[in-house]
């Protein structure tokens, strides 16, 4: 069973870096049949796409936040990770990696999410 | 891009009731088309993918169905583990892009 697990700073301080891993268990991040992504939920609302890679490097970002963002694999350590530059009070939000399915583009499983706070 | 309107963004409902929510896309998307529930302080759970697929270990009472522009998660008897908020979600194959709905929240009438 699939399991993934994020880490990383629960506090940023606004114009900081966020960056986050994504930790995959009993799956092999090197896959032809799945992408690796991250998803967030700012409090009290709905969810926003943010990144996907593939265990290649390919990747795909959300055009909103395209010019802030990088999404990379480390296939050694079968994890994946998240870097959101310059993040602000809005960048506030619980972040959530999960497992895309290929064959139909859906989220399979996810990981239990981390609160990421931005404040000084 | 494609934009995706959900509704309703809140519904009331008792037990037993069938509860249908829909969601549009302003462009084909063919089915790739995915519903999810949650529940306050949990990740999201696949309910249904490619449309209409049931994922495996979901109840029978949730059903997907439509193609193209428009899709509607159905469930047929509301159960009270059903309360919840509900969001579909969207793949651009052209642009490789997921776009979430905006969620429905089925809250105890």
């Amino acid at each position: 069973q699939v399991q993934l697990q994020e880490s990383g700073p629960g506090l940023v301080k606004p114009s900081e870096t966020l960056s986050l891993t994504c930790s995959v268990s009993g799956d092999s991040i090197i896959s032809t049949t799945y992408y690796w992504g991250w998803i967030r939920q700012p409090p009290g609302m709905g969810l926003e796409w943010i990144a996907t890679v593939f265990y290649s490097g390919s990747s795909y970002y959300n055009p909103s936040l395209k010019s802030r963002l990088s999404i990379s694999v480390d296939t050694s350590r079968n994890q994946f990770s998240l870097r959101l530059t310059s993040v602000t009070a809005a960048d506030t939000a619980v972040y959530f990696c999960g497992r895309v399915d290929r064959r139909a583009y859906y989220f399979d499983h996810w990981g239990q999410g981390i609160l990421v706070t931005v404040s000084s | 891009d494609i934009q995706m309107t959900q509704s309703p963004s809140t519904l009331s409902a008792s037990v037993g009731d069938r509860v249908t929510i829909t969601c549009r896309a302003n462009q084909s998307i063919s089915s790739w088309l995915a519903w999810y529930q949650q529940k306050p302080g949990k990740a999201p759970k696949l309910l249904i993918y490619k449309a209409s697929t049931l994922e495996s270990g979901v109840p029978a009472r949730f059903s997907g169905s439509g193609s193209g522009t428009g899709f509607t998660l159905t469930i047929s008897s509301l159960q009270p583990d059903d309360f919840a908020t509900y969001y579909c979600q969207l793949y651009d194959i052209y642009f490789g892009t997921w776009t979430f709905g905006r969620g429905t929240k089925v809250e105890m009438k």
